[in-house]
């Protein structure tokens, strides 16, 4: 089945700086990857998604790059601010593009 | 719509205690998702339905733990007999298979499960 794998586990980066976090997936037949904020004792939310036919997708200060050839996929968040510490999950969809399977998380922790 | 619902948000129980968690879906989601949180494993799927149907209990961690969706408005997880490595947060999401945020999982608020 599936697999995710996300790296860094944590990353600390001072107010401004960039911030990149990167997952690789296992299934070819994966299309849908989105990404997850998960602030301390609240519910993931999504913050960003891209499906396969798509190479890049931005939103003001995140953005997410997609490599099907190489099955890697990236968040950047730039112009980082306190407010963005939190823990953030990549997923890709399972085969039958029915279920997600998350990476194990990047705690982001930015200091001002 | 309110989202989707989780009760209780706080559940303390001994071992060996039956707990059941519930969960309500957004309104016309086709999706029903339950995953447990902890430190040590991450976010891990548990089970999920299709139109009350499960469709894939292979995440389920042993037959102390089962789940049953009698309809579409409304999801149990439950665990009979509970045991402290049970202690986790317990995650409801939904999602539908239609429209433009298809496949988009919305999650409920978590039950935070302590078994003494």
């Amino acid at each position: 089945g599936e697999n995710v794998e996300q790296h860094p586990s944590t990353l600390s980066v001072q107010e401004g700086d960039s911030a990149v976090i990167k997952c690789t997936y296992s299934d070819s037949a994966s299309n849908y990857f989105p990404w997850y904020k998960q602030e301390l004792g609240k519910r993931p939310q999504l913050i960003i998604d891209i499906r396969s036919n798509v190479g890049e997708k931005k939103d003001q200060r995140i953005a997410v790059t997609l490599n099907k050839t190489a099955k890697h996929f990236s968040l950047h968040i730039t112009e980082t601010q306190p407010e963005d510490s939190a823990v953030y999950f990549c997923a890709a969809s399972n085969q039958a593009g029915t279920a997600l399977i998350f990476g194990k998380g990047t705690t982001l922790s930015v200091s001002s | 719509d309110a989202g989707v619902i989780q009760s209780p948000r706080h559940e303390v129980t001994e071992m060996g205690q039956e707990v059941t968690l519930r969960c309500k879906p957004i309104s016309g989601h086709d999706y029903l998702f339950w995953y447990r949180q902890t430190m040590m494993r991450g976010l891990e799927l548990l089970i999920y339905f299709n139109n009350n149907v499960p469709i894939d209990d292979s995440g389920m961690p042993e037959d102390r733990f089962s789940a049953k969706m009698p309809n579409a408005s409304f999801s149990t997880l439950k665990i009979q007999p509970s045991e402290p490595r049970d202690s986790a947060v317990y995650f409801c999401a939904s999602s539908t298979q239609y429209g433009n945020s298809y496949n988009e999982q919305f999650f409920g608020p978590g039950t935070r499960l302590t078994v003494l």
